[in-house]
C-alpha cells in the first residue's frame, strides 16, 4: 500500500517570496507522482506530474517538482509566488504496476499575503 | 458542456432523507471515480467504475451506494447519512480504468458536491 504525507497543513508568504510545500510518501514499489491544485469552490486540476526520466518535472504557471527518490520527496516550489496561487495543493501517488487508484495526501492550504 | 459535471453544488439533508449527487463526464473517458474531502483529511476513494462495472469499493458504509447506469453518468445514493458524513464529494474520470494504459491514468475532477447532514 501507499501513503503520501504532507506535514504543512498552512503555508502562509507574502508576494513575490519562494516558497516549498513538501511532500514525502511510503511505497513498496516504484509510483508516479502528482500534484493537484484546487482553487476556492473548484475541484482538484492537475499541476504537473513526475512518470519517468528527468526527476525535475515543471508546470505552466511557474511551479516545478523534483522527485527524490533516496528521500522519497516530491517537494513543490515556486520562486515567486502571486496573490493567485492562494489555493489548497494535493500531493498523490499512484503505483506503477497494478490497479490501484491515486492515494493522496491530506493538501497544504497556501496563502499569499500582499 | 465540457469536463466534469457535478450535480448538486450543495445539499443539506437531514439523517432520514434519501438523496442522491450526480456526476456527468464529456470526455470520453471510460473510468469513474467518487472521493470523500473532509477537512484536514486526505481525499478518501470510495468508489471506482470502470465502463459501468465497480472495479474498487473501499470499505464504504452501505448507506453509501453507488450506480453507474453507462459511462457517461455516476450516481451516489444517500441514505440514512450521520453527521459525520457531511464533506464535499468528488466525482473524477481518467481515460482508463487504473492499471491500465500506458504511463499514468490521469484523473479529471469535478467541482463537487457539499454535503451537511443535519
Amino acid at each position: 500500500a501507499q501513503s503520501v504525507t504532507q506535514l504543512d497543513s498552512q503555508v502562509p508568504v507574502f508576494e513575490e517570496a519562494p516558497v516549498e510545500l513538501r511532500c514525502n510518501y511510503s511505497s513498496s514499489v516504484s509510483v508516479y507522482l502528482f500534484w493537484y491544485v484546487q482553487y476556492p469552490n473548484q475541484g482538484l486540476q492537475l499541476l504537473l506530474k513526475y512518470l519517468s526520466g528527468s526527476t525535475l518535472v515543471k508546470s505552466i504557471n511557474g511551479f516545478e517538482a523534483e522527485f527524490n527518490k533516496s528521500q522519497t520527496s516530491f517537494h513543490l516550489r515556486k520562486p515567486s509566488v502571486h496573490i493567485s496561487d492562494t489555493a489548497e495543493y494535493f500531493c498523490a501517488v499512484i503505483p506503477n504496476t497494478g490497479r490501484r487508484a491515486l492515494t493522496f495526501g491530506s493538501g497544504t492550504r497556501l496563502q499569499v499575503q500582499p | 458542456e465540457t469536463g466534469v459535471t457535478q450535480t448538486p453544488r450543495h445539499l443539506v439533508m437531514g439523517m432520514t432523507n434519501k438523496k442522491s449527487l450526480k456526476c456527468e463526464q464529456h470526455l470520453g473517458h471510460n473510468a469513474m471515480y467518487w472521493y470523500k474531502q473532509s477537512a484536514k483529511k486526505p481525499l478518501e476513494l470510495m468508489f471506482v467504475y470502470s465502463l459501468e462495472e465497480r472495479v474498487e469499493n473501499n470499505s464504504v458504509p452501505s448507506r453509501f451506494s453507488p450506480e453507474c447506469p453507462n459511462s457517461s453518468h455516476l450516481f451516489l445514493h444517500l441514505h440514512t447519512l450521520q453527521p459525520e458524513d457531511s464533506a464535499l464529494y468528488l466525482c473524477a474520470s481518467s481515460p482508463q480504468r487504473p492499471g491500465q494504459g500506458s504511463g499514468a491514468n490521469v484523473l479529471t475532477f469535478g467541482a463537487g458536491s457539499r454535503l451537511t447532514v443535519l
